[in-house]
């Protein structure tokens, strides 16, 4: 079965500082990898997605991750953060074929500060 | 174009009874996911749907069942409740699934607390 870590329950960070959310997966097989964002009482938006291909990947509002497989990790980036970044993010991993079943991470706080 | 609908927003709920979800997915997609949302154990996939079939199952127990109908819609029904099963129960849609080049669209979802 595959499983993700998110290290860091929570990361403060001021203002237009970059940052980096961390998440590592384990499985035996090939999977997709994803970023989602919740915003306080909202679902989960899609911030981005890694099925094949290039390793670094862009997604929406200037986050970009960078598929590892031989750390098997799948870090969230953003060069300058604003204050509406403030948020949870999860990270997630799907087994190729596995269709909507998504395993997710505990997720991660990131509070930007002034 | 209009999101994925959940209703009721919020629900309170005493042990033992049963209570049904809704969700009505984007128009036009086809497959529907349910899941659970907690502190504790954070988010846990209960089940998808796509033209009516369960295609995938999480590993909870039988009092949680779910269909889905011919417009898509879906329910979610958690029989003899448990003060354990209070959550926030997301709800997701996507054209299809297998959902490798589709995107999963996530509901606001509805809050449980069972008393």
């Amino acid at each position: 079965a595959q499983s993700v870590t998110q290290l860091d329950s929570q990361v403060p960070v001021f203002e237009e500082a970059p940052v980096e959310l961390r998440c590592n997966y384990s499985s035996s097989v090939s999977v997709y990898l994803f970023w989602y964002v919740q915003y306080p009482n909202q679902g989960l938006q899609l911030l981005l997605k890694y099925l094949s291909g290039s390793t670094l990947v862009k997604g929406i509002n200037g986050f970009e991750a960078e598929f590892n497989k031989s750390q098997t990790s799948f870090h969230l980036r953003k060069p300058s953060v604003h204050i509406s970044d403030t948020a949870e993010y999860f990270c997630a991993v799907s087994l190729t074929g596995g269709g909507n079943k998504l395993t997710f991470g505990t997720g991660t706080q990131l509070k930007v500060e002034l | 174009k209009a999101g994925v609908t959940q209703t009721p927003r919020y629900l309170i709920k005493t042990r033992g009874q049963q209570v049904t979800l809704s969700c009505s997915p984007i128009s036009g997609h086809r497959s529907v996911s349910w899941y659970q949302q907690t502190p504790g154990q954070g988010l846990q996939f209960l089940f998808e749907y796509f033209s009516e079939t369960q295609r995938n199952k999480g590993n909870f127990p039988g009092r949680f069942s779910g269909r889905q109908f011919s417009n898509s819609r879906s329910e979610m029904n958690v029989s003899t409740l448990e003060l354990g099963d209070s959550a926030l129960y997301l709800c997701a849609s996507s054209l299809a699934p297998a959902a490798t080049n589709e995107k999963l669209f996530f509901g606001s979802g509805t809050q449980l607390s069972v008393l």
